[in-house]
């Protein structure tokens, strides 16, 4: 798997957007960009993943640059509920390696 | 759907007794289901690769005869801490890989306390 970086922390205020950023600056042209989140002492949870589309589903969208690169995950609404840790993931359907993602902070 | 479960969710055992944890796949088959171990504070670490009716592969570091993972059939996997020890003590957490829309899915993890 590629490896990501990822902001260790980030805050936003409940209502408005989160964007999640990461670098997979050598991800190769089979893997796929994933992110999940995991709330404290709880499974990661799927939120979205893509190849070189953009993405959108009820949960959030997903930007991915045209070099692939770099993506940016969009929390359109955030809520409390959306606090958790933030993984990102460039991999393929083989296994997931996941780094130490973003502990996003949801603040009234 | 694509609904993994995980039992059981907490569990606290002796030092020096085994202890199994199952993953199964309630609503999909999973020919390929994935362990991992975290530690407080920690990322998820990968162990084992787990594929029905062969042996698991195992990540580099990981004692294969320590943790014995079995999946005998398309919906369930094991895995067994055998001789447990306090630095066992940890959050197990199983995944699988199921249909594509949903990538993978994870089950809510045991908590194991070795004492």
């Amino acid at each position: 798997d590629a490896k990501t970086t990822q902001p260790t922390s980030m805050d936003c205020a409940e209502g408005r957007a989160a964007n999640l950023p990461c670098n997979h600056s050598t991800i190769s042209g089979n893997e796929y960009v994933y992110w999940y989140r995991q709330i404290h002492s709880q499974g990661p949870q799927y939120i979205i993943h893509g190849l070189k589309n953009n993405e959108t589903n009820e949960m959030a969208s997903l930007i991915i640059t045209e070099d692939r690169k770099s993506s940016t995950l969009i929390l359109p609404h955030a809520t409390l509920r959306d606090t958790a840790v933030y993984y990102c993931i460039a991999g393929t359907a083989s296994k997931l390696t996941f780094g130490t993602g973003t502990r996003l902070q949801v603040t009234l | 759907g694509a609904v993994v479960s995980q039992h059981p969710s907490w569990v606290i055992c002796k030092s020096g007794t085994s202890v199994k944890i199952e993953c199964r796949s309630l609503d999909f088959q999973a020919t390929t289901m994935f362990w991992y171990r975290q530690f407080p504070k920690q990322s998820l670490m990968l162990m084992a690769t787990s594929n029905e009716g062969s042996k698991a592969t195992y990540e580099q570091g990981v004692e294969k005869d320590k943790f014995l993972i079995n999946h005998a059939s398309l919906t369930l996997s094991t895995l067994t801490v055998t001789s447990a020890h306090p630095e066992d003590s940890s959050f197990y957490i199983c995944s699988a890989s199921g249909r594509a829309s949903y990538g993978y899915t994870f089950g809510s993890g045991t908590r194991l306390t070795v004492v």
